[in-house]
């Protein structure tokens, strides 16, 4: 398996526009996190999803982010508009809820994104 | 709620020096802990969990629930050692982890 697959890897965008990252889980795991990560608070959880249903989203800044997962294999992260202060590191993770060496979170490579 | 503090942003050592990265919580219950890395250019990687009680590169970490801490050390830091690392907690029963901060350890040739 590929692990999981952020794209893109870099964006760069004006402020304003909309900004979509993708993520693709390991095959097979059904819970499915977003977090963004900065100098100033590291990482932060924004959303988690368990079988496709948004679980707890409370990390999500505000209504300008939003995120899907339409099915097993794809999710999205949306931030509409962007601002400058958005500009930081997204990571994507995936795991197989479960008991013991289940539930570790394995890591996308993130997409770091710049807001101008 | 949980919280996870790491004190230090960088840690500087000089190679072959003890390693001691430190991590305190706080959590009413039975915590998971773990540590992450991150290496330059690449993606965040668990490292260790307190309930495996391994060694991996080196690296031990113990948990105190006296003093709620979970730190994590190396006798004699090497160069590749240098990376951010993440101390993080996960709830006993839940999937939300909290990770802290995160501490950047730079090993000193």
């Amino acid at each position: 398996d590929a692990g999981v697959i952020q794209s893109p890897r870099h964006e760069v965008t004006e402020m304003g526009q909309e900004v979509t990252l993708r993520c693709k889980p390991i095959s097979g795991h059904n819970s499915l996190f977003w977090y963004r990560q900065t100098m100033m608070r590291g990482l932060e959880l924004l959303i988690y999803f368990n079988n496709n249903v948004p679980i707890d989203d409370s990390g999500m800044p505000e209504d300008r982010f939003s995120a899907k997962m339409p099915n097993a294999s794809f999710s999205t992260l949306k931030i509409q508009p962007s601002e400058p202060r958005d500009s930081a590191v997204y990571f994507c993770a995936s795991s197989l809820r479960g008991q013991g060496i289940k539930n570790i979170q394995y890591f996308g490579a993130g997409t770091r994104l710049s807001v101008l | 709620a949980q919280r996870v503090t790491q004190p230090e942003k960088l840690l500087s050592v000089f190679k072959g020096a003890p390693v001691e990265l430190k991590c305190n919580y706080s959590y009413s219950g039975s915590p998971e802990l773990f540590w992450y890395v991150q290496y330059s250019r690449q993606r965040l990687q668990l490292l260790l969990r307190h309930i495996s009680r391994e060694s991996i590169k080196g690296f031990t970490a113990d948990l105190n629930k006296g003093e709620t801490s979970f730190h994590l050390k190396k006798p004699f830091a090497q160069e590749e050692d240098s990376a951010m690392y993440y101390c993080a907690l996960r709830p006993g029963g839940y999937q939300k982890v909290t990770f802290g901060t995160g501490t950047k350890l730079q090993v000193i040739p």
